[in-house]
């Protein structure tokens, strides 16, 4: 079966904007937990969505938004653009809480 | 300025050698582990998982060990292959997932 899917794979955008990313789940699955990694913190949890409801939220600041749909697709949206936002963004999904978890291959953020 | 990676441990391990990667996690209530894989360019893939009832579990040339006294983990490779070669990471759940930062796996043909 489809694996989970993000679009896009890249974005280049310039401080100050604001962007959506996307993430598909693998069919069957209700939670989605996105992620950012980078080189010099490695994954860093940003916010777990299940059944359209936020379960969990890291430490990142208020930019930094997502919500589920009732077919289980997520969108996180991070707004002022800063120079650090330059990360992998990570989206993995799961029948549930504390089930295993399957991750994208994640969409490239660049800001310039 | 330049900004400063994380030092991953690597592992280097000739073609046909055991591998031997290591985790130690943080919270003794942690109840579920996970090890994934991940290539350069894509996202990390699920490799085996463990509930902390058990202390061992095998899938194919894989094992991993769970040490719950000591809050250690890890993941055992039989006969490595080149196409191992990726950074190995550890996840935690204790109501969400705690990523460890990883081990880097150089498998020399």
């Amino acid at each position: 079966k489809a694996g989970v899917t993000q679009t896009p794979r890249y974005l280049i955008k310039t401080r100050g904007q604001q962007v959506t990313l996307s993430c598909s789940p693998i069919s069957g699955h209700r939670s989605v937990s996105w992620y950012q990694q980078t080189p010099g913190q490695g994954l860093q949890f940003l916010f777990e969505y299940f059944s359209e409801t936020q379960r969990n939220k890291g430490n990142f600041p208020g930019r930094f938004s997502g919500r589920q749909f009732s077919n289980s697709r997520s969108e996180m949206n991070v707004s002022t653009l800063e120079l650090g936002d330059s990360a992998l963004y990570l989206c993995a999904t799961s029948k549930g809480p504390n089930q295993p978890q399957h991750f994208g291959d994640g969409t490239r953020l660049s800001i310039l | 300025g330049e900004s400063v990676g994380l030092h991953l441990p690597t592992l280097s391990v000739q073609e046909g050698d055991n591998s031997i990667i290591n985790c130690a996690y943080s919270n003794s209530a942690s109840d579920y582990f996970i090890w994934y894989k991940q290539e350069s360019g894509k996202g990390p893939q699920f490799i085996i998982d463990i509930r902390s009832n058990m202390d061992k579990r095998q899938g194919q040339r894989v094992t991993v060990l769970l040490n719950k006294t000591v809050k250690h983990l890890s993941l055992q490779i039989a006969a490595t292959q080149p196409g191992d070669s990726a950074v190995y990471f550890c996840a935690e759940n204790y109501d969400k997932f705690y990523f460890g930062s990883g081990t880097k796996l150089n498998v020399k043909p």
